[in-house]
This record gives structure tokens, sequence and C-alpha cells, in this order.
């Protein structure tokens, strides 16, 4: 059964690093997304992606973030200079249009020092 | 997207049904009624949807009320593994607004 994957399981980064999650979403997903999970708190949207562009974003979703699917295959999020809350887990999610369903990855745990 | 209102817990027996019940009494016509669960910080898991019929899946069965203000998750046959948090989420546009849930715990 197709999953989505992401990469790495788990980063570790110093204040003011860049960082890049990356996820392979189901091949035939046109629709992707990230989610965030601070620990102890509800999952948040982040952005959603279709065609090539930003279709939704979240207030979260500032311009320390961007997001790009380079090739056929990977989509990414990047975090250009991160800080001590953006400690969390980073779901992407891939589905074949709106209102479907959206399927996750098993996550990024992404911890700022 | 409408909200949704979840017990915060339930407790089940091994081998019993779990009966999760959600409110959304603020549905809109065009609205789906999605459940995902999450099992301690994995990525949540899909588990079934509808828009007004009854759904049934190898997963779990889903029965919304004839005004859609309500609706229940039926796990025929909970495990320990069905030990999750539950989340009821109603949508209409790209994204999944996730509320706290309601934290099952399935008991032996």
């Amino acid at each position: 059964e197709p999953e989505v994957t992401q990469t790495p399981s788990h980063q570790v980064t110093q204040m003011g690093q860049e960082v890049i999650l990356r996820c392979v979403p189901i091949s035939n997903h046109l629709y992707f997304y990230w989610y965030r999970q601070i620990l102890g708190q509800k999952v948040e949207f982040l952005v959603s992606f279709y065609n090539n562009e930003i279709s939704e974003k979240s207030e979260i979703f500032d311009d320390q973030f961007s997001v790009e699917r380079p090739d056929g295959s990977n989509f990414t999020l990047k975090i250009r200079s991160t800080k001590l809350e953006d400690s969390a887990m980073y779901f992407c999610a891939s589905g074949t249009g709106l209102q479907e369903t959206q399927y996750f990855g098993p996550g990024t745990r992404l911890l700022v020092l | 997207d409408a909200k949704t209102t979840q017990p915060p817990s339930m407790d089940c027996a091994e081998g019993r049904a779990a009966n999760l019940p959600c409110n959304h009494s603020t549905i809109s016509g065009n609205e789906y009624v999605y459940w995902y669960r999450q099992i301690h910080s994995q990525g949540p898991q899909y588990i079934i949807h509808g828009l007004k019929n009854n759904e049934t899946n190898e997963m779990a069965s889903l029965i919304i009320t004839e005004d859609r203000k309500s609706s229940t998750l039926i796990l025929p046959h909970a495990t320990l593994r069905d030990t999750a948090v539950y989340y009821c989420i109603v949508i209409n546009d790209y994204k999944l607004s996730f509320g706290a849930g309601t934290t099952v715990t399935v008991r032996a």
C-alpha cells in the first residue's frame, strides 16, 4: 500500500540555522500539505500546495517558511532561521483533490536548541 | 469549517465495540465528516469519512444522523492497539482543523 514518507525522522539544530524537511508524497497525489504539532498541543495546519504554488497558508507560515516541489517526487519544507519555538513534529500529507482524504507521513521531530 | 465537539476521553474494554460521539451542529450541506486517529506522536491515520450516508470500511463504521448535526464512529471490536486520540473533523476546503479529540483507552 502506498504511503507518505518523510526524512529525517529526527533533526536537532541550533537556533538560527536553516533546516529542510523532506517528504515523498503518494505518487498520484496532486495536493500536498504540511502540518505541525508542538509537544502536547493540537495538530496545526501550516500550508497547502497544488499545481506548484501555495493554495493556502496559516498565520504560522510566515516568511521564515517556504515550500518547494523540486522534482516530481519530493516536497520540502524549509525553515530559514530556526527559533526555539519551531521545535515540533512536522507532518507532511498528500491527497488526490479538494475534500479528498489526506494521508499523513510519520513525521519529522525537529528540536531547536 | 464547522466546529466539532467530542468528549475528552473514554475507556473501552478489549473486544467490545467502542462508540465515539461527535457533535457538529453548524455543519453545512457540502462539508464532509472525517475521522482520524493518532497513536502516540505518530502521523494522523485516516479512518473513515462521510457526507450524508452511513459508511463502513475494514476499520470502522460511521453513523451520521439524518440532520447531519452529529455522528458516531464505531470500532466494532476494540483491541489494545486501538488506544489513541480520535479526531472528528468537518472539512470543506483544503485544510484539516484538528481539535483536542477523544483519548480512547482500550483496557484488557
